[in-house]
């Protein structure tokens, strides 16, 4: 099974839906992060967490929210979607420890709003 | 200006080719560099960190000049499993954060 899950695996919905992204891992990582990612603009940051109920915008939190209520389950949400929206979108987890440490990716969410 | 530029390619070299590709960062007080690798529609793979003094794995050869902000990746005897888009990835310190290059798209032909 794979160490960081990403449900759904694709998603077609409609302008002002609102739509949940949900991720999960079980590599134990206190660290999870939300990218997206767009054509010729590489992974951008959405939102990220150090630890259960620890929430840190990134460099595009606007029109997104996030939930951890646990260590293993990161939630994104997207309140009232817009075409902009639209991309591939993962999560990725890395450990505690002091310093950089190897970001895990999940297979990744595409989204497309209509 | 991108924080981190890459060429987006794609280079198109033959089984057994050499090829290189330069990433240029513009914050100097960047801290760790890396390259990812990402097949098509996949998610990112840590390929292998950069070192000041220069790093080797098998094939591949990472380098960092610091002076000059920027890093390469050298690929020696390309194969065709080595197609893929190869993500230039700075740390910047603050939070664990990594800022992601555009991506270079390497195709190996037989």
């Amino acid at each position: 099974d794979a160490d960081v899950t990403q449900t759904p695996r694709n998603r077609i919905t409609k302008t002002g839906k609102r739509i949940m992204l949900e991720c999960s891992q079980t590599k134990g990582h206190d660290r999870m992060y939300w990218y997206r990612q767009d054509p010729g603009l590489g992974l951008r940051l959405i939102y990220y967490s150090f630890d259960v109920k620890d929430i840190n915008k990134g460099e595009i939190s606007d029109g997104y929210s996030v939930s951890r209520q646990a260590q293993a389950k990161f939630s994104l949400s997207l309140e009232s979607a817009i075409p902009n929206q639209t991309a591939l979108y993962f999560c990725a987890t890395s450990d505690l420890e002091g310093g950089y440490n190897e970001q895990f990716f999940g297979p990744g969410t595409r989204l497309t709003v209509l | 200006r991108k924080e981190v530029e890459q060429d987006p390619g794609p280079f198109n070299v033959p089984e057994g080719a050499t090829v290189a590709f330069n990433c240029t960062y513009s914050n100097s007080a960047s801290q760790s560099f890396f390259w990812y690798r990402q097949d098509c529609r996949k998610e990112p793979k840590l390929l292998m960190s950069v070192y000041s003094s220069g790093n080797e794995d098998g094939r591949f050869t990472a380098q960092l000049n610091r002076a000059s902000q920027y890093i390469s990746l050298l690929i020696r005897d390309s194969k065709l499993s080595d197609s893929a888009t190869y993500l230039c990835v700075v740390f910047n310190g603050y939070g664990n954060k990594l800022v992601f290059g555009a991506g270079t798209i390497l195709r190996v032909k037989s």
